[in-house]
């Protein structure tokens, strides 16, 4: 059974550019969430998506979205990337987060320079 | 709002030795609980977690949680670590309905031969 797969794994991208992340979550999981994993601020939630839909929103800049497909596939997008961007992505899915655990991706590492 | 603490910044332990990397929580509710590795470079791995049941859970690798409620804990356990236990662990706690983990800050653990 494959895992959550995010790609690409490494990225290196320039101030003010913008950057899309992908998750493919576990077959037959809908929900899908995303961290951002910074030495200073640890691990930090930014969005949940269920079944096409937003559910949760963490405490970030409006220049963080997301969006879900049907597949349940997600993507995450940072536009005008800053400095501070620079991070380790996480995606995590899960068939019911009420039982189950979440299986995490092995993140997209995302540099600014 | 829902929060956890990891009072240790790092753990040490020589091998064969009982382990033990501690958690506390804050939350309004019944609490959902987890516990996630972290190797060098890598994504989140799922060790255990606590919905509801015995206060005892056991999980992956030989670690165990003692869900303690009038303490407001879930410290981690090993009998006997082991060199390749080396590696960062977070505590969670899912805040609300919806998908979101809150992390504690994370405990180095290091094991020693």
């Amino acid at each position: 059974k494959a895992g959550v797969t995010q790609t690409p794994r490494y990225l290196i991208k320039t101030r003010g550019q913008q950057v899309t992340l992908s998750c493919s979550p576990i077959s037959g999981h809908r929900s899908v969430s995303w961290y951002q994993q910074t030495p200073g601020q640890g691990l930090q939630f930014l969005f949940e998506y269920f079944s096409e839909t937003q559910r949760n929103k963490g405490n970030f800049p409006g220049r963080f979205s997301g969006r879900q497909f049907s597949n349940s596939r997600s993507e995450m997008n940072v536009s005008t990337l800053e400095l501070g961007d620079s991070a380790l992505y996480l995606c995590a899915s899960s068939l019911n987060e009420r039982i189950h655990g979440y299986t995490f991706g092995s993140g997209t590492r995302l540099t600014v320079v | 709002a829902q929060s956890v603490a990891q009072p240790e910044d790092q753990v040490n332990v020589a091998e064969g030795n009982p382990l033990t990397v501690k958690c506390t929580y804050s939350v309004s509710g019944n609490p959902y609980l987890f516990w996630y590795v972290q190797y060098p470079n890598r994504g989140l791995q799922f060790l255990l977690k606590y919905i509801t049941g015995d206060n005892l859970v056991k999980g992956s690798y030989g670690f165990e949680a003692e869900f303690n409620k009038s303490q407001t804990s879930f410290h981690l356990k090993k009998p006997s670590a082991l060199v390749s236990d080396s590696a960062l662990y977070f505590c969670a706690v899912r805040d609300g309905q919806g998908g979101k983990l809150i992390f504690g800050q994370g405990t180095e653990l290091s094991v020693k031969p």
